[in-house]
């Protein structure tokens, strides 16, 4: 069955201080790797979609990039707005739906 | 840009009780689904439809039923509420097309309680 591992659970970061967070998947036949964000009390919010290894999405101080066992998703320079849960996720075997992992909760302290 | 809406946004039941979750989506999107959310254990997809009439069981359908009546409309129904069924319910809605494949829109959440 295909499986999103995510790592850490939790991480906090200072203002300022760079990290990644790390994704990874086993799936047979990679049909997309999806983030999202989730901030408190609100739905998951689309970011990006990677389709193959070695592609990369950037959104302001977000980078997602992927190989073919993992996702990374950078985070240059956070600032305290960047605190939220961050999501992967690949397509269900039918094609329709996702299989989440289980996030990576993010607080950025100033 | 309302998007999807899903109401209520809180709930209560006690163990026995039955209640529906209505989501609502003007996007005109094909696809729609229900799934769960529970400390530890991630988003769980519950129920999908992929049209109007059509509706198919997700990774954890028992106990939840589901009706597509209408295009924009998903309704999720609990017949007999368990305290197993406290949870967060989202709904998601997905344009059909090969950019839009598996982009998902979310509404705000349902938080039900059974005691």
């Amino acid at each position: 069955e295909d499986q999103v591992t995510q790592s850490p659970e939790a991480l906090r970061l200072q203002e300022g201080e760079s990290s990644s967070l790390n994704c990874s998947y086993t799936v047979s036949g990679l049909r997309g790797l999806f983030w999202y964000r989730q901030d408190p009390g609100k739905g998951p919010e689309f970011l990006f979609t990677l389709y193959s290894a070695g592609e990369e999405k950037e959104k302001e101080r977000l980078k997602a990039t992927l190989t073919k066992k993992e996702s990374f998703l950078h985070i240059t320079a956070p600032k305290p707005e960047d605190s939220a849960t961050y999501l992967c996720a690949v397509p269900r075997g039918a094609g329709y739906a996702l299989n989440f992992g289980k996030g990576t909760s993010l607080l950025v302290t100033p | 840009n309302a998007g999807v809406t899903q109401t209520p946004k809180f709930r209560v039941l006690k163990t026995g009780q039955s209640m529906t979750l209505l989501c609502a989506q003007d996007m005109n999107h094909e696809y729609m689904y229900w799934y769960r959310q529970d400390p530890g254990m991630g988003l769980r997809l519950i129920h999908y439809s992929v049209g109007e009439g059509t509706t198919a069981k997700g990774e954890v359908p028992d106990g939840y039923n589901v009706s597509r009546l209408k295009k924009q409309n998903f309704l999720l129904g609990l017949e007999s509420a368990a305290p197993s069924q406290t949870s967060v319910y989202f709904c998601a809605s997905e344009a059909v097309g090969n950019t839009a494949k598996n982009i998902q829109y979310f509404g705000a959440g349902t938080r039900l309680s059974v005691l």
